[in-house]
């Protein structure tokens, strides 16, 4: 069965520091990619998505990821966490371009410390 | 930029009631989704449309019900509410097109059945 693991539930870096959440995924097809981030009381923002261009992504607030299809990962990087960073991480594949139904993993959690 | 409304940020229900969650997404959108999501599971799709009138099952239908008679609005009902029914319930919506993934979350309605 297709599925998303994301490694680690809680996360904590410093400010400054590098922040590293890791995907993978189980499929024999290489999929659509997507991280979403989720800020305290609202709903899910995309952050990036692979849609089989660019290996590697860059996203929206400093973030990128880059896909890996010998590892089955997207792994995602920000070179120096801020603390408005701290925030629940999604990672998500489709293996439908049309309907885009998604498989979430189960989230990150970031925490970013002064 | 896209926009997409929930009824209710928070709702509280008696068990056996039926429950209405509305969505309305303003951009014209061919796809909508309801996810429910709890701590530890991440996002789960219950439902999603990829037209007026056209529905499938996501992971988790069983205990729910969705319409959409108008192309913008997406309704999840809960016919007889249980208490494994409290969870926060996410609608989203994307363009049936290859970034389908890339969806607009709403901010969620957060329900708890007594």
């Amino acid at each position: 069965a297709q599925s998303v693991t994301q490694l680690g539930s809680h996360v904590s870096v410093s400010e400054g520091a590098l922040v590293l959440l890791r995907c993978n995924y189980s499929s024999s097809v290489p999929p659509y990619l997507f991280w979403y981030v989720q800020y305290p009381n609202q709903g899910l923002q995309l952050l990036l998505k692979y849609t089989s261009a660019a290996t590697l992504v860059k996203g929206i607030n400093g973030f990128e990821a880059e896909f890996k299809k010998s590892e089955t990962s997207f792994h995602l990087t920000k070179p120096s966490a801020h603390m408005s960073d701290a925030a629940e991480y999604f990672c998500a594949v489709s293996f439908s371009s049309n309907t885009g139904k998604l498989i979430f993993g189960q989230g990150t959690t970031l925490q970013v410390k002064p | 930029d896209v926009k997409v409304t929930q009824s209710s940020r928070y709702l509280v229900k008696r068990t056996g009631e039926k429950v209405f969650l509305e969505c309305v997404q303003d951009m014209d959108h061919e796809n909508m989704f309801w996810y429910r999501q709890d701590p530890g599971l991440g996002l789960r799709l219950i439902y999603f449309s990829y037209d007026v009138k056209m529905k499938e099952k996501g992971d988790i239908p069983e205990g729910y019900s969705v319409s959409r008679e108008k192309k913008e609005r997406f309704s999840l009902i809960l016919e007889s509410a249980s208490t494994n029914q409290t969870s926060m319930y996410l609608c989203a919506s994307s363009r049936s097109t290859e970034e389908a993934g890339a969806q607009y979350f709403g901010p969620g309605t957060r329900l708890t059945v007594l």
